[in-house]
C-alpha cells in the first residue's frame, strides 16, 4: 500500500508570498492533518480534516488554511510568507481519526522562506 | 508545563548496547501511546502503538507503558547504527494527538 504522499519536497519563496503545499494519504484513510516542524518548537498542530470538514485546529494564524477534497487529498496554504514560517510541513493520515488508528506521516515539504 | 515532556538528548551509545527512551505525560486522558522514528530529512515513522499498561514487543522493539505514573518508555536491544535517528513519543486523546519534541539517538559503530 503507498504511503502518504507530499509534494513538493522543497520550496524557497519570498516574503510575502504565499503557497500551496499537497498531500496524497494512504488509501483508505479519510483523516488528515498538517503538523509544522521545526528544530526549536517541534511538531505543531496546525490542521486536521475528516470528510472534507475541518474537525479541528491548532494555534496558528489565518494566514495558515487547508482543505480536502472527496478523495481525501489535502492541501495547506499558507498566504503572506514570513521568515518565520521556514520549516518541514507534514501531512498524517489516519483511518478514523486517533481512537482506532494512529497517524501515518509523509516525508514532508521542506519551506524555505527568504 | 507541556502535556508530554521527553528528554531531547543527545544520546550516544556504542553498538550492541540496550537503549532506553523515556516520556512522562500529564494529563491521565491519554489512551493511545506511540513511538516514532524521524531519520533526517525524512517524516516520523510509525514504531510502535499500544493501548494498554504494559509491555508490547516487536523484533529488538519493547514499549513500556505505566498509566499509573504516567510514564512510557521505548528500549531498543542490541542498538544499530541504523537506529541513529530521531525518536518522538506520541499520545492521544479522542482524536488530537500530543508529541514529546524528540530524543535524538547516535549509535556508534
Amino acid at each position: 500500500k503507498a504511503g502518504v504522499t507530499q509534494t513538493p519536497r522543497y520550496l524557497i519563496k519570498t516574503r510575502g508570498q504565499q503557497v500551496t503545499l499537497s498531500c496524497s494519504p494512504i488509501s483508505g484513510h479519510r483523516s488528515v492533518s498538517w503538523y509544522q516542524q521545526t528544530p526549536g518548537q517541534g511538531l505543531q498542530f496546525l490542521f486536521e480534516y475528516f470528510s472534507e470538514t475541518q474537525r479541528n485546529k491548532g494555534n496558528f494564524p489565518g494566514r495558515f488554511s487547508g482543505r480536502q477534497f472527496s478523495n481525501s487529498r489535502s492541501e495547506m496554504n499558507v498566504s503572506t510568507l514570513e521568515l518565520g514560517d521556514s520549516a518541514l510541513y507534514l501531512c498524517a493520515s489516519s483511518g478514523q481519526g486517533a481512537a482506532n488508528s494512529p497517524l501515518h506521516f509523509g516525508n514532508g515539504t521542506r519551506l524555505t522562506v527568504t | 508545563q507541556k502535556e508530554v515532556e521527553q528528554d531531547p538528548g543527545p544520546l550516544s551509545v556504542p553498538e550492541g548496547a540496550i537503549v532506553s527512551l523515556n516520556c512522562t505525560y500529564s494529563n491521565s486522558a491519554f489512551q493511545y501511546f506511540m513511538w516514532y522514528r524521524q531519520y533526517s530529512r525524512k517524516g516520523p515513522e510509525l514504531l510502535m502503538y499500544t493501548y494498554s499498561s504494559g509491555n508490547k514487543e516487536d523484533g529488538r522493539f519493547t514499549a513500556q507503558v505505566d498509566k499509573s505514573s504516567k510514564y512510557i518508555s521505548l528500549f531498543i536491544r542490541d542498538s544499530q547504527p541504523s537506529d541513529s535517528a530521531t525518536y518522538l513519543c506520541a499520545m492521544s486523546e479522542g482524536n488530537q494527538f500530543y508529541f514529546g519534541t524528540g530524543t535524538s539517538l547516535t549509535v556508534i559503530p
